[in-house]
């Protein structure tokens, strides 16, 4: 079993629908949890990042994490053709600085 | 203000040959990280460097990769004897200190013919 699991299907949506994304572990030290965005061709850039259990909102992103079921959700409101991108999810367990990543989720939001 | 700086972008080589990668952190990050994006896999850690120091290195294959951080200039990943497998993007991430705040830069594209 992989440490991080993304259903690396790609995601069509129209503008304005909300983008559902998710991911689930298998190591319960994980304590640091969070999403990046990667652009074609580019870097991650660090989207949204939570501690522990709970939920985290930053304008139209919405983080959740229920380390109960081991589960983390990214949820993107009113989306647009820029959030066109993968979306990966990582965690990282206390004291360690390495980040497990997940494979990603390719988006596409069609004007 | 520039960020993490790769270089070079896109490097061929031929099997055998030996490949060198070159990351300059954010000004004033002193700690780096390599990692490893290979065709439909996610990012794969490689390697936690702080200046002259390696501190993790159990994501680095055994034989033909190392990793350096030295005291003055970029940190540097070198792959000898490249093989078709080596084919990935390479992405460097630095911080500021230990956590988990990572600037990713750009990436280098190791193709092996």
């Amino acid at each position: 079993q992989k440490e991080v699991e993304q259903d690396p299907g790609p995601l069509s949506v129209p503008e304005g629908a909300i983008v559902s994304l998710n991911c689930t572990y298998s190591n319960s030290a994980f304590q640091y949890f969070m999403w990046y965005r990667q652009y074609s061709r580019k870097g991650p850039e660090l989207l949204m990042y939570t501690y522990s259990s709970g939920n985290k909102e930053d304008g139209r992103f919405t983080a959740q994490v229920d380390k109960s079921s081991k589960y983390i959700s990214l949820f993107i409101r009113d989306s647009q053709p820029s959030d066109s991108a993968t979306y990966l999810c990582a965690m990282s367990a206390e004291g360690n600085n390495r980040l497990a990543f997940g494979k990603g989720n390719q988006v596409v939001v069609i004007p | 203000n520039a960020g993490v700086m790769q270089n070079p972008r896109h490097l061929v080589r031929r099997r055998g040959q030996e490949a060198r990668l070159r990351c300059s952190p954010v000004k004033g990050h002193s700690h780096v990280y390599w990692y490893r994006q290979l065709p439909e896999e996610g990012l794969k850690f490689m390697v936690y460097l702080q200046k002259e120091n390696i501190i993790d290195e159990s994501g680095m294959p055994k034989e033909r990769f190392s990793a350096e951080f030295p005291k003055e200039g970029p940190s540097i990943l070198r792959i000898q004897q490249v093989v078709r497998g080596d084919s990935a993007a390479y992405f460097c991430a630095s911080s500021p200190q230990g956590g988990y705040g990572y600037t990713f830069g750009s990436g280098t594209r190791l193709t092996v013919v």
